[in-house]
């Protein structure tokens, strides 16, 4: 079956570094991503991968290890405005065609 | 303001109830997508449009019917639902492509309770 695992929480210092993980188990890995949701408010994409390495994106990166079932996001210089909750995503090919199924998403508070 | 817009915003309807919501996307975009979500659960998405046709299906019961005229339009069509799908309605819309179909941009959302 598909299983996604993500922290329910983290607290993380304004400007440090925060490395929020997922793990997943698919049978026909087709790509995961990553979304920030602030509370109240719709998700926002941050990032994506398919191939196994890290994606930069500013402030934010990705990283996935396809054989590991691994995924991290690498949040640096932390600022307040990214305390927020971050899914992580999976999509799956399987029999019968396309399914994404997200985690439950990693609440991060970001403390002065 | 992510140039996708919904409405209603909030509904209350009963269990006996039929109800439609809109989505409405000014992107340019044509791929479109019906999200749920419910307090304490996964956002789960329910249905998928590419080019108008449906592509993804995630088990979603039948009381739920999606509809997708156009590449700017989507609607979700409610009938004899329960309180548990009492929940946030998110549309949201994207380029169609494997590696677009990820940058997806979102609608504020439909708070729907069923009584």
């Amino acid at each position: 079956g598909q299983n996604i695992d993500q922290p329910t929480e983290m607290t993380a210092t304004e400007g440090a570094i925060v490395q929020i993980n997922c793990t997943y188990q698919t049978s026909g890995f087709n790509g995961l991503f990553w979304y920030q949701q602030h509370a109240g408010e719709a998700p926002t994409f941050l990032s994506y991968n398919v191939l196994d390495g890290l994606e930069e994106k500013g402030r934010f990166s990705s990283f996935l290890s396809r054989s590991k079932g691994y995924s991290y996001l690498l949040l640096k210089e932390l600022q307040m405005k990214d305390s927020a909750s971050y899914l992580c995503a999976v999509r799956d090919r399987g029999t019968g065609g396309f399914k994404t199924i997200f985690g439950a998403g990693t609440r991060l508070f970001v403390k002065a | 303001e992510t140039g996708v817009t919904q409405t209603p915003r909030h509904l209350v309807m009963g269990m006996t109830n039929k109800k439609s919501l809109k989505c409405e996307q000014h992107l340019g975009h044509n791929a479109m997508y019906w999200y749920k979500q419910s307090a304490k659960k996964p956002l789960e998405l329910m249905f998928v449009y590419s080019l108008e046709e449906r592509v993804e299906n995630n088990s979603v019961p039948s009381r739920f019917s999606p509809e997708c005229p156009n590449s700017s339009h989507l609607f979700l069509h409610l009938h004899t639902l329960q309180p548990e799908d009492s929940a946030l309605y998110l549309c949201a819309s994207s380029r169609p492509g494997h590696f677009s179909f990820y940058e997806q941009y979102f609608g504020p959302g439909t708070r729907l309770t069923v009584t």
